[in-house]
């Protein structure tokens, strides 16, 4: 089992530009939730997908959108990136149903200059 | 308001002392309580969570906590710390039944001195 795959590991970019970060979930899991982590902060939770839906959101504004797809993997988009928007973006798969845990990959680190 | 503290930014201990983390939350409804480690560049790894029954909760590593709903903490120890052990450690709490939209406090770094 390959556990959480999170892709690109590192990414730079430009302030205006649009990122598209991907991760594929741990086998089994069916929800996907997305965090940003601040340098020397807590995670902070962008939103959830399941079924292909948006399920639960943060305190994000509309620049961030994601994606699930029928394979349970997800995308997160962010457009016109701002330089505050450079963390590391960690995504967590569980399944539905009470008691369950999440487990994460190991993030996209984004620069934004 | 829902939040979580850990009040220790850092912390540093000598390899084979004892070590404890503190964590207080604040939060309406019956919490989940989870502890999550990070090593530098890497993502979270869970140590141990707290869903029901026994207070004491044993986890990966040694690790062991207890939740005190008196005093709204979960608490984090390992009785003989392990130079490995230096990371970032974050207290997470969730609603009961949906442990996906965590509230995270700001973590505790932990240094361990050989």
């Amino acid at each position: 089992d390959a556990g959480v795959t999170q892709s690109p590991t590192h990414l730079i970019k430009t302030r205006g530009q649009q990122v598209t970060l991907r991760c594929s979930p741990k086998s089994g899991h069916d929800t996907v939730s997305w965090y940003q982590q601040a340098l020397g902060q807590g995670p902070q939770f962008i939103f959830q997908y399941y079924e292909e839906e948006e399920r639960q959101r943060g305190n994000f504004p509309d620049r961030f959108s994601g994606h699930q797809f029928p394979n349970y993997s997800s995308e997160l988009n962010v457009n016109a990136l701002l330089l505050g928007d450079s963390a590391l973006y960690l995504c967590a798969s569980s399944s539905t149903g009470s008691n369950t845990e999440a487990f994460f990959g190991q993030g996209t680190r984004l620069t934004v200059v | 308001a829902q939040s979580v503290t850990q009040p220790d930014i850092h912390i540093t201990v000598s390899e084979g002392a004892s070590l404890e983390l503190r964590c207080n939350y604040s939060y309406g409804a019956t919490p989940y309580l989870f502890w999550y480690v990070q090593s530098p560049g890497q993502g979270l790894q869970l140590l141990l969570k707290y869903f029901s029954g026994d207070t004491l909760v044993q986890g990966i590593k040694g690790f062991e906590a207890e939740f005190k709903r008196s005093q709204s903490s979960f608490n984090l120890r390992k009785p003989s710390v392990h130079w490995s052990d230096a990371a970032e450690y974050f207290c997470a709490v969730g609603p009961a039944g949906n442990n996906r939209k965590l509230i995270w406090g700001l973590g505790t770094s932990l240094a361990v001195n050989p």
